[in-house]
């Protein structure tokens, strides 16, 4: 089946511009995760949406990270006013199950590589 | 803590050799773990999970073992494959209410394998 998808797989920006990031997760995921991956790093936590509820954004690295999830299925993640250490591998990752469903296995898509100038 | 940056730990095996890729983790509060696999230019792929009640979990080809007594997680790998190449990252989940699943992942270790 499908699995988690993500667009554009690449993306230039310029210092100052603005982005969005978009994450298909798999149909039918309650959970969506999003994880910022620095080169050479690990992924680390971004934000967590259950269904259409924002429920954790304390991993948003400053207030021109934002993200949304209006309909309970895609997300886009946004950052406003790019800067170079903003560039790194964005990633989503979706669970079948929300919060009261226990422990689940997160699905990752193959991320959205990032370069600011 | 240090950042390791691009320094990963590395680990190079032969084709049909066993692997054993090592983890510490830093939180007593986990109560779950899992392994990851990622290949250059993908996203990390789902190997094996294990629960803090256990201390080992076997899959096909692979074995996970826990140590809570001294926080230290390892994947074992049967028969090394060169598909097996890649980097491998550890997770873990803290049981906190306030953890809504978030995974904090370990520095990776780089496994190669020569024909």
């Amino acid at each position: 089946g499908a699995g988690v998808s993500q667009s554009p797989r690449y993306k230039v920006a310029k210092r100052g511009q603005d982005v969005a990031l978009r994450c298909d997760p798999i149909s039918g995921h309650v959970s969506l995760f999003w994880y910022q991956q620095a080169l050479g790093q690990g992924p680390e936590f971004l934000t967590y949406f259950q269904n259409e509820a924002q429920l954790d954004k304390s991993g948003l690295p400053s207030d021109r990270f934002f993200a949304e999830r209006p309909e309970g299925s895609v997300s886009t993640l946004k950052i406003q006013r790019t800067q170079q250490e903003d560039s790194a591998v964005y990633l989503c990752a979706s669970s079948r199950k929300g919060l009261a469903g226990g422990v689940e296995t997160q699905y990752f898509g193959p991320g959205t590589r990032l370069l600011v100038l | 803590g240090e950042s390791v940056g691009l320094h990963l730990p590395t680990l190079s095996v032969q084709e049909g050799d066993n692997s054993i890729i090592n983890c510490a983790y830093s939180n007593s509060a986990s109560d779950y773990f899992i392994w990851y696999k990622q290949e250059s230019g993908k996203g990390p792929q789902f190997i094996i999970d294990i629960r803090s009640n256990m201390d080992k979990r076997q899959g096909q080809r692979v074995t996970v073992l826990l140590n809570k007594t001294v926080k230290h997680l390892s994947l074992q790998i049967a028969a090394t494959q060169p598909g097996d190449s890649a980097v491998y990252f550890c997770a873990e989940k803290d049981a906190g209410g306030t953890s809504y699943g978030k995974l904090t992942f370990g520095q990776g270790t780089i496994l190669t394998v020569h024909p």
